[in-house]
């Protein structure tokens, strides 16, 4: 059964420290990964996905993910990390059901960027 | 274009009561998603939608939630009676029509959330 985990409930970082957020991932089968933000008081929004192709994947708002097939990992990266960027990530594998799109989410990491 | 949206925002009511939560989809969106996230518990899967018809309900809690999408435009999510345990933000999300899109994934664009408190 798909399933992701993200080990960290709470990541601190310096602005302008670069930043991981980690996420591993249990499929069978190729997997398609996603990250999601989720700012205060607003939708979960969409920052990336893996598909296919290159390992590492580039974001929203300098966001990028790199795609690790040995470890099953697809850690969320930022060379530099703004305090705007405080919020909840949460990483995501796609599961098929029925031939549609499912998500299966992990328990989100909060990250919080002090100045 | 408009977003997902979603009403009310926060609703407070007591263990027994009823709620009902609405979504608006993004307008000719036919795959409409229900997720619920219990506090610092991942997001899990409620049901989805393909236009009116239920194409997956296997992450209802229980029967006493009911989902509806009556002419495949919004959805409504009635819990009745409420308990405790049904405390939480309760997302919902929507994508284009159709199943995997030439990518093999539509992405799914959530809603800012309800959030669900039982007394």
């Amino acid at each position: 059964a798909q399933s992701v985990a993200q080990p960290e409930d709470q990541v601190n970082v310096a602005e302008g420290n670069p930043l991981t957020v980690k996420c591993t991932y249990s499929v069978s089968g190729n997997p398609y990964l996603f990250w999601y933000v989720q700012y205060p008081n607003r939708g979960l929004q969409f920052l990336l996905k893996y598909i296919t192709g290159d390992n590492l994947v580039k974001g929203s708002y300098g966001f990028e993910a790199e795609f690790n097939k040995s470890q099953t990992s697809f850690h969320l990266k930022k060379p530099s990390a703004l305090v705007s960027d405080s919020a909840l990530y949460f990483c995501a594998v796609r599961r098929l059901s029925g031939g549609y799109n499912k998500l299966i989410f992990g328990a989100g990491t909060r990250l919080a960027v002090h100045p | 274009e408009a977003g997902v949206t979603q009403f009310p925002s926060h609703s407070v009511i007591e263990k027994g009561q009823t709620v009902t939560l609405r979504c608006d989809p993004i307008s000719g969106h036919d795959n409409l998603y229900w997720y619920r996230r219990v506090m610092g518990k991942e997001i899990k899967f409620l049901l989805h939608f393909v236009k009116e018809s239920k194409q997956d309900e296997s992450g209802m809690p229980n029967n006493r939630f009911l989902a509806e999408r009556t002419g495949g435009t919004y959805s409504t999510l009635k819990v009745q009676p409420a308990e405790l345990e049904d405390s939480g933000v309760y997302f919902c999300a929507s994508s284009p029509p159709g199943q995997l899109s030439s990518s093999g994934a539509n992405v799914l664009t959530f809603g800012a959330g309800s959030r669900l408190t039982v007394l």
